[in-house]
């Protein structure tokens, strides 16, 4: 089945620091992934959409320039947190859709926790 | 503003007795609704979908039953089995495959042995 992988699964950084994240598909092309946080006891929320060869499409509210992506390659889409502030800890999904009717596939999540 | 809600944050159920987890969404545009399952630390893995076309999915022991007049959706497990004890997200799309998915907040099904 489709598998995305995610790294790293967790991070702690300080205040001030970048923080990047990967999202790969690892048997399928994926042209479009998308991102997602969800803070303690809310819904996953999407942030951006992530475009192979094209820039990021960005949700109402997401600062495009604190949360940079790239989606470099039809395999992995990269969210880099900069000047990561401790509001900004949370946990970030990617996903994306192999094109089946049946759902998209989730990366395992990245815990971040800005200290 | 939340189109998609799941009304009940937690459930919690007898081993082999039946569960419901139910979801609400206000778009009428949607056409596609899925059911995510979450464990702690973990990206959400899909369970199961139903299109608009459909009232019911069925896919083992999940079954999702659609009413579009109500725009609401069910998620029935039976029998209910302590490995299923996690969060599950409804989640609505208004295409299938290729736009992004709108979620509920989730609902913690706890399953006691």
């Amino acid at each position: 089945g489709a598998v995305v992988s995610q790294h790293p699964s967790w991070v702690i950084c300080k205040s001030g620091t970048s923080v990047k994240i990967e999202c790969r598909s690892l048997d399928f092309q994926a042209t479009t992934m998308f991102w997602y946080r969800q803070f303690p006891k809310q819904s996953l929320m999407l942030m951006a959409t992530s475009n192979e060869g094209s820039k990021a499409t960005y949700e109402q509210g997401v600062e495009k320039d604190k949360f940079l992506i790239n989606h470099a390659s039809l395999t992995l889409s990269t969210l880099t947190v900069t000047s990561a502030h401790p509001e900004d800890s949370s946990f970030y999904i990617c996903s994306a859709s192999p094109g089946t009717q049946f759902g998209y596939t989730f990366g395992s999540g990245t815990r971040l926790t800005v200290v | 503003d939340q189109q998609v809600k799941q009304n009940s944050p937690s459930l919690s159920v007898q081993e082999g007795r039946i569960s419901i987890l139910n979801c609400d969404y206000t778009n009428s545009m949607f056409d596609y609704f899925l059911w995510y399952k979450k464990y702690p630390a973990e990206g959400p893995t899909f369970l199961i979908s139903i299109s608009s076309i459909k009232d019911k999915n069925e896919d083992g022991r999940f079954t999702v039953f659609l009413n579009k007049s109500a725009k609401h959706l069910s998620l029935h497990i039976v029998p209910s089995q302590p490995g299923d004890s996690a969060v599950y997200f409804c989640a609505a799309s208004a295409q299938a495959g290729a736009n992004n998915l709108f979620f509920g907040t989730g609902t913690r099904l706890t399953v006691i042995p």
